[in-house]
């Protein structure tokens, strides 16, 4: 099994251009999130999914969207990329919704907008 | 104010001194407090949950206690290898993710 897969590992983008970050699972996992990692913050939740076909704001939503494509996957959408939305990205899966499964992560996407 | 305090920021040890890291939480209903390492351009790895005040894991070197307000991550007798961030996170309740603390960054030099 690998795990949780991300692609593209590393991003650089232009201010205003727009990309999607994909993250897929193999663990036949019903949950699956988005957080970002900024130096000297702990990771903070952008967007999950709570089973196929839903999805709900995490703690910073504001100029992601995201897609819940099928059961594996998960994506992340920036419509219009802000220097502000420079980190890291990860993706995690868990088995079930409720609060006591344990997030698997995966590899991250290192995004740089200029 | 931070739900989730991790301390010391960043932590030096020889080889083999044993040492402990602290994670603080003042979440109202718990469900589960979680431990990870992320190694540098890596993406966290689990290493233990736990549940309910009183429980400990351990793995290899490392045990994770849990009290009503606090979690420590006991290293006994580490080795550079066990060099990283260690992580702690918590969970209230629902599928709307954990609530992670800054990290301890661990150096173990040999």
């Amino acid at each position: 099994n690998a795990g949780v897969t991300q692609t593209p590992k590393f991003q650089v983008l232009k201010t205003g251009q727009s990309m999607t970050l994909q993250c897929a699972q193999d663990m036949n996992h019903n949950s699956m999130y988005w957080y970002r990692q900024d130096p000297g913050m702990g990771l903070r939740l952008i967007y999950y999914s709570a089973s196929e076909g839903t999805t709900d704001k995490g703690e910073v939503p504001n100029g992601y969207n995201v897609s819940r494509l099928n059961k594996r996957e998960f994506s992340l959408r920036l419509e219009s990329a802000a220097p502000s939305q420079t980190s890291v990205y990860f993706c995690a899966s868990s088995e079930g919704w409720g609060s006591r499964d344990t997030q698997y992560f995966g590899p991250g996407t290192r995004l740089t907008v200029l | 104010e931070d739900q989730v305090t991790q301390s010391p920021e960043a932590l030096r040890l020889q080889e083999g001194e044993s040492s402990s890291l602290n994670c603080s939480y003042t979440v109202s209903g718990l469900r589960g407090l979680f431990w990870y390492r992320q190694d540098p351009g890596k993406g966290p790895e689990f290493l233990f949950t736990l549940y309910s005040a009183g429980e400990e894991k351990e793995k290899e070197r490392l045990k994770a206690t849990l009290t009503k307000k606090e979690s420590f991550l006991h290293i006994t007798a580490p080795k550079p290898e066990d060099s990283a961030t260690y992580l702690c996170a918590v969970s209230e309740g629902g599928a709307d993710g954990l609530t992670f603390g800054k990290g301890t960054h661990l150096i173990i030099q040999p």
